[in-house]
């Protein structure tokens, strides 16, 4: 079935550094992908998304990469601040009914 | 503010107790979906409505139930509640291709 994996469950860097959370997935009709971050108790933010016409997708210190013959998808953070920790999910979507198919999310903390 | 709301934003209720979840999507969204959190644990996707219609079914009890009324708000009956059910249900309402959420129903079963 329609499945999303997403790599690490858990990530600490100090702050400045860089991070980088992957997704895979697996229904190559997916063309949509998302990105949320969910702090503790609060609803998800979508922070990015990309869509599968393009490549790269950049948003002051955020950015998301898309490899569709890989099936992969990547969030990138530079510059990392103490308010980045949180929780963050991707999603895969594709048009034909619009279900979101959600990665088990990542755990980032951001250490001062 | 993603301009989904969510009524209650807490409820704590006993077991076997019967509770009504309530959602009112984004101005001119059609679509609603349910998500359940447990804690520490990832969005699992309950059922998804368009304009009335059920367009899909994820994970869903048989225990719970929901429907989308003319209004489009939505409603998610749960049932038989069991302490496993305890969780955070998170609304979303769809425009384009992208999903806002609400900010969500926190029910504690004791």
């Amino acid at each position: 079935g329609e499945n999303v994996e997403q790599h690490p469950s858990t990530l600490s860097v100090q702050e400045g550094d860089s991070a980088v959370i992957k997704c895979t997935y697996s229904d190559s009709a997916s063309n949509y992908f998302p990105w949320y971050k969910q702090e503790l108790g609060k609803r998800p933010q979508l922070i990015i998304d990309i869509r599968s016409n393009v490549g790269e997708k950049k948003d002051q210190r955020i950015a998301v990469t898309l490899n569709k013959t890989a099936k992969h998808f990547s969030l990138h953070i530079t510059e990392t601040q103490p308010e980045d920790s949180a929780v963050y999910f991707c999603a895969a979507s594709k048009r034909e009914d619009y279900k979101y198919i959600f990665g088990t999310g990542t755990r980032l903390k951001v250490l001062a | 503010d993603s301009g989904v709301t969510q009524t209650p934003k807490h409820l704590i209720t006993a077991t076997g107790q019967r509770v009504t979840l309530r959602c009112s999507p984004r101005s001119g969204d059609l679509s609603v979906y349910w998500y359940q959190q447990s804690l520490d644990q990832g969005l699992q996707f309950l059922i998804q409505y368009y304009n009335g219609e059920e367009r899909a079914k994820g994970n869903i009890l048989e225990r719970f139930s929901a429907q989308q009324f003319p209004d489009l708000h939505s409603e998610l009956n749960l049932s038989s509640l069991e302490l496993g059910d305890s969780a955070l249900y998170f609304c979303a309402s769809r425009a384009g291709d992208t999903q806002y959420f609400g900010p969500g129903t926190r029910l504690t079963v004791l």
